[in-house]
């Protein structure tokens, strides 16, 4: 399997414009989770969802931030305005179903800048 | 809310010695504890994890140890190679059942010189 894919790798964007992250998770995974990771703050879970239903969406900093999961093998995590305080290494990871299966498998992340 | 300390922030050793990671979590109910390595530009991987039945886990030069009782676990890397140089996160997962979802650590970078 090819792992967890997330595209794009690298996002240099303008303040008020929209960004949009996309991620692929391992095929036959269920659950999916978008973080957020900054030198100040660490790994902040974002929002996760289980069988592409959103779960726990308490860690999504404002209205601004928007996640979908349309089907199971598709998601995306969407800025509308971004903001130069967004500007952080955004991860996707998933983790298959079931008891005892909480490992989560991280992707190579996107890169954000908000000028 | 639920919380995962991790000590030190920061940890040098020469190549060769041992390093150690400890991490203290407050949710009694938690019952699965991985170990990622986050090396430059790539994401967290795991390297080790462990669940509450089992007290510690060993795997080549890494192993981990768990206490329930005092809700600490840590990790140990033996004869520290420069290739081990990376940040190093701890996690607790949150609640008994599978709810899937985990708190990290802040993370350690450990260097490894030469």
């Amino acid at each position: 399997d090819a792992g967890v894919i997330q595209s794009p790798r690298h996002e240099v964007t303008e303040m008020g414009q929209e960004v949009t992250l996309r991620c692929k998770p391992i095929s036959g995974h269920d659950y999916l989770f978008w973080y957020r990771q900054t030198m100040m703050r660490g790994l902040e879970l974002l929002i996760y969802f289980n069988n592409n239903v959103p779960i726990d969406d308490s860690g999504m900093p404002e209205d601004r931030f928007s996640a979908k999961m349309p089907n199971a093998s598709f998601s995306t995590l969407k800025i509308q305005p971004s903001e130069p305080r967004d500007s952080a290494v955004y991860f996707c990871a998933s983790s298959p179903m079931g008891f005892g299966t909480d490992t989560q498998y991280f992707g190579p992340g996107t890169r954000l800048t908000v000028l | 809310g639920e919380n995962v300390e991790q000590h030190p922030s920061t940890l040098s050793v020469q190549e060769g010695d041992s390093a150690v990671i400890k991490c203290t979590y407050s949710d009694s109910a938690s019952n699965y504890f991985p170990w990622y390595k986050q090396e430059l530009g790539k994401g967290p991987q795991l390297i080790i994890d462990i669940r509450s039945n089992v007290g510690e886990k060993k795997d080549q030069r890494i192993a981990v140890t768990l206490n329930k009782t005092a809700k600490h676990f840590s990790l140990h890397i033996t004869e520290t190679q420069p290739e081990d140089s990376a940040v190093y996160f701890c996690a607790a997962s949150i609640g008994s059942g599978n709810t899937g979802k985990l708190i990290f650590g802040q993370g350690t970078t450990l260097q490894v010189k030469p």
